[in-house]
């Protein structure tokens, strides 16, 4: 299993520029989350879903937009980027909470540049 | 929402000693808490989940602790060595199958 992967691993955008971060997982996993993680302020999720075709808000939507077309992909976009994007993102995965099993499985990240 | 507090400085230990990092929460206690490992350049692990009614939980060298009166978690590595050398982020359920993570402490274990 490859568990949790990310596509690209590195970005630089220039302002105004839109792109999209992959996230593949090969767990059979129901939720799916992205994060972005800045020095000083932790881990802030920015949206997730509980299944396919579904997505949700988390802490700092904000010029992102996502889509979860099937359950194995969860893609994060950027339509108009800016400087204040550039950081650390994390996709994670785990299994239904009704499974009782609420770990969560991290990809290795994708760090984007936006000058 | 739920504040989660970290000591924010590294912790710097030696090889062999049990190092103590310190998760506090403010708001409500939430049904289940978990702690993850995190490398430099790398994503987080997750290493241990304790819920609201169990007071520790043990696996190999970590122990974790949850004192909902204190809103507080310890967790512990004993006997450590310098490959527990990394940062340790608590995170808090914050919703529907969501966490809300701490900053993280840097564990530092010298030889």
């Amino acid at each position: 299993n490859a568990g949790v992967t990310q596509t690209p691993k590195f970005r630089v955008l220039k302002t105004g520029q839109s792109m999209t971060l992959l996230c593949a997982q090969d767990m059979n996993h129901e939720y799916m989350y992205w994060y972005r993680q800045d020095p000083g302020m932790g881990l802030r999720l920015i949206h997730y879903s509980v299944g396919e075709g579904t997505t949700a808000k988390g802490e700092v939507p904000d010029g992102y937009n996502v889509s979860r077309l099937k359950k194995q992909n969860f893609l994060l976009g950027l339509e108009s980027a800016a400087p204040s994007q550039t950081s650390v993102y994390f996709c994670a995965s785990s299994y239904s909470r009704w499974l009782g099993n609420y770990e969560q499985y991290f990809g290795p990240g994708t760090r984007l540049t936006v000058t | 929402s739920q504040k989660i507090e970290q000591n924010s400085e590294a912790l710097n230990i030696q090889e062999g000693k049990t190092a103590t990092l310190t998760c506090n929460y403010t708001n409500y206690s939430p049904a289940y808490l978990q702690w993850y490992r995190q490398d430099p350049g790398r994503g987080p692990v997750f290493l241990l989940l304790i819920r609201e009614n169990e007071k520790e939980k043990r696996k190999e060298r970590l122990k974790v602790t949850f004192d909902t009166t204190l809103k507080q978690s310890l967790f512990h590595i004993t006997a450590s060595q310098p490959a527990d050398s990394a940062t340790y982020l608590c995170a808090l359920e914050s919703g529907y199958s969501t966490l809300t993570f701490g900053k993280g402490t840097m564990l530092l274990v010298s030889p």
